[in-house]
């Protein structure tokens, strides 16, 4: 069981938006420690794709954001796209663990 | 983009030691990420290129050892005592960030160890 909390699956036809839930404790995300999301495109490496709850590099689309509140952060991607269809993982700290941990990760299918 | 090139893939037997390398430059430290199949994303641990601190995940503690080659820019990740279920995608990646939790913007293209009798 992963210390963060990641719905298994989500799905949206093209255009909407949807949103990933990663949801943490006190020893993690409730302890202020950042959320950065990853994306990995099926038989790819992941990429950094959210960085310090809401930081994207250069070069992700302004489609993807980020958010953090509380012991939870999401991942919103809205004009859903087709190549959008990958597996999504937050990571944060954990105090108690003494290191990084990631979600379960999120199957995102675009009907 | 920094580039983090990884040695090839592995097979061993159960009881045995893999020892993988990533050679990057341009980084102050590497993370390792191991993917089971069809599994997700599980941290390993990180060292610190310049001064060769580390700080391995609790449970890999006593079985890994990370080290890192300043000469020729080359990280290593061995893991010993292998099992079945080590078996896996072994992914090293650039460390940023100036605190917990670091993340990691440049990943290796991955090493397939496999363990099998």
């Amino acid at each position: 069981q992963s210390v963060l909390t990641q719905p298994p699956s989500v799905s949206g036809a093209p255009g909407q938006r949807v949103t990933i839930s990663c949801t943490g404790s006190s020893s993690n995300i409730g302890a202020g420690y950042d959320v950065h999301w990853y994306q990995q495109l099926p038989g790819t490496v992941p990429k950094l794709l959210i960085y310090a709850n809401s930081n994207r590099p250069s070069g992700v689309p302004d489609r993807f954001s980020g958010s953090k509140s509380g012991t939870s952060a999401s991942l919103a991607i809205t004009g859903l796209q087709a190549e959008d269809e990958a597996d999504y993982y937050c990571q944060s700290y954990d105090s108690s663990l003494s290191g990084s941990v990631f979600g379960g990760g999120t199957k995102l299918t675009v009907l | 983009q920094v580039q983090l090139v990884q040695s090839g893939a592995e097979v061993k037997k159960p009881g045995a030691s893999v020892k993988v390398s990533c050679k990057a430059s341009g980084h102050n430290g590497i993370s390792w990420v191991r993917q089971a199949p069809g599994q997700g994303l599980e941290w390993m641990g990180w060292i610190t290129t310049y001064n060769g601190n580390t700080n391995y995940a609790q449970k890999f503690q006593g079985r890994v050892t990370m080290t890192t080659d300043t000469s020729t820019t080359t990280t290593y990740m061995e893991l010993r005592s292998l099992r079945s279920d080590d078996t896996a995608v072994y992914y090293c990646a650039r460390r940023e960030g100036s605190g917990e939790p670091n993340w990691f913007d440049s990943w290796g293209q991955g090493t397939l160890v496999t363990v099998s009798s």
